[in-house]
């Protein structure tokens, strides 16, 4: 079965500081990823995906970025947090099972707070 | 406007209701629709999906989806505390999901 592992579970930065998120997926091969972030009574917005290595689609302009270097691994980054990053950022998978049913799994998720 | 709009309630009801959850949205070429469960603090969960119009069951919910109204809804059965999340809803034309903001419900017991 597929699992997504993130971390950190949970970040505090300073504004001005860079980041680093990584999610990594076992159970899969060649899997759609995908980035969002969910802030305090907001829905899940959609930060970047990924279908393969190297491969990032963006969907928001914003001082993030994204990278795909292997193709169980996708890493979200900034070199310089803002306030506004702060929220819960979720790495998932999207694809077919073996029996053709849809699934998706979500990581754990990490909590950002920028101070 | 907006992709998915979905009411974010809160919806309080009492234990053993029926739940209507509901979600609109304007693009005609979403193929899946998803409805997710949420925990406080967790990362959400899949429930149920549909493909294309129509309706699906599993246990005590049921997925409906209306094309040509661009509806669509999650029914709860017999709702139970352990039912208490924020369901959100989703639709996909292949790689890119749209979410809406989800509904926080609470069921008393």
């Amino acid at each position: 079965s597929q699992t997504i592992h993130q971390w950190p579970a949970t970040l505090v930065q300073p504004v001005g500081s860079p980041l680093s998120l990584e999610c990594t997926v076992e159970g899969t091969s060649n899997p759609n990823l995908y980035w969002y972030r969910q802030a305090a009574g907001r829905g899940l917005q959609l930060l970047f995906y990924s279908v393969g290595i190297g491969q990032i689609s963006s969907e928001v302009p914003q001082n993030l970025s994204a990278s795909r270097p292997q193709d169980r691994q996708f890493i979200l980054s900034s070199k310089k947090l803002l306030l506004s990053d702060s929220g819960f950022y979720l790495c998932a998978w999207w694809g077919f099972g073996t029996s053709g049913r849809v699934e998706q799994f979500f990581g754990p998720g990490t909590r950002l707070t920028v101070l | 406007q907006k992709e998915v709009e979905q009411d974010p309630g809160p919806l309080s009801v009492p234990e053993g209701a029926i739940v209507s959850l509901n979600c609109t949205y304007s693009n005609s070429a979403f193929q899946y629709f998803m409805w997710y469960r949420q925990y406080s603090r967790k990362g959400p969960e899949l429930l149920m999906y549909t493909y294309s119009s129509g309706n699906k069951e599993d246990g005590r919910f049921t997925a409906q989806v209306d094309k040509s109204s661009k509806y669509i809804s999650l029914f709860i059965r017999d709702s139970q505390p352990s039912d208490s999340a924020t369901y959100l809803c989703a639709m996909t034309t292949g790689n890119q999901f749209y979410f809406g903001t989800g509904t926080s419900l609470t069921v008393i017991p």
